[in-house]
């Protein structure tokens, strides 16, 4: 399996309901960041966690980060219908080489 | 708007041609970053370039190739193009590149026929 890999692949949701989305990953990191992508379009940058790091909010954001299960993941409180979109997390990693990895994306539906 | 700036939007070529792709980062970021979306890899990093440097590697195919120019713009040159080449180029930028934040472009469609 790849660094970086998001569960569940798809996600539908009513209006107002919480989104969680679950990433893991294989190596040690120096942060974690997530991402928002529009069908088609550039990603959009939610919010960056450190590996000192364990919990980070950001609006109705709220992402966790256990560097023990190599774990992090992304609620999304009272969701909205243009909340729909695919979430990946972002690992910056300088374990063995210095690369970026993205994980394989969570699309999310928010039905009104 | 992210201030990263992309061109072209779209590129049709064929089979063995040779393609460049531009990116102007935020005005102030040193650091640029490319990356490839296609629907069977996902999104892949390929190359990172900081203050005209080539700073980071990853699945960048001997094909392709890039620099960044010292007004800190950069091009992806991509040649001997093929089908599989197809996908959605995106360009990134960041202060320093070190850890931070990543704006991303718009991206460039390229279709190879």
């Amino acid at each position: 399996s790849q660094q970086g890999e998001e569960d569940p692949q798809a996600l539908s949701i009513q209006e107002g309901e919480n989104a969680t989305m679950n990433c893991s990953y294989k190596t040690s990191i120096n942060n974690l960041q997530w991402y928002r992508q529009n069908s088609g379009r550039g990603l959009v940058h939610l919010i960056l966690i450190r590996s000192n790091e364990r919990e980070k909010h950001s609006g109705r954001l709220r992402v966790t980060l256990d560097t023990s299960k190599k774990s992090s993941s992304l609620l999304i409180t009272a969701s909205r219908a243009a909340d729909t979109a695919s979430y990946f997390c972002a690992t910056a990693s300088s374990s063995g080489t210095y690369k970026y990895i993205f994980g394989t994306g969570t699309r999310l539906k928010v039905l009104a | 708007d992210s201030g990263v700036t992309q061109t072209p939007k779209h590129l049709i070529t064929a089979t063995g041609q040779r393609v460049t792709l531009r990116c102007s980062p935020r005005s102030g970021d040193l650091s640029v970053y490319w990356y490839q979306q296609s629907l069977d890899q996902g999104l892949q990093f390929l190359i990172q370039y900081y203050n005209g440097e080539e700073r980071a590697k990853g699945n960048i195919l001997e094909r392709f190739s890039a620099q960044q120019f010292p007004d800190l713009h950069s091009e992806l040159n991509l040649s001997s193009l093929e089908l599989g080449d197809s996908a959605l180029y995106f360009c990134a930028s960041s202060v320093e590149g070190l850890w931070d934040t990543q704006y991303f472009g718009p991206g460039t469609r390229l279709t190879v026929l």
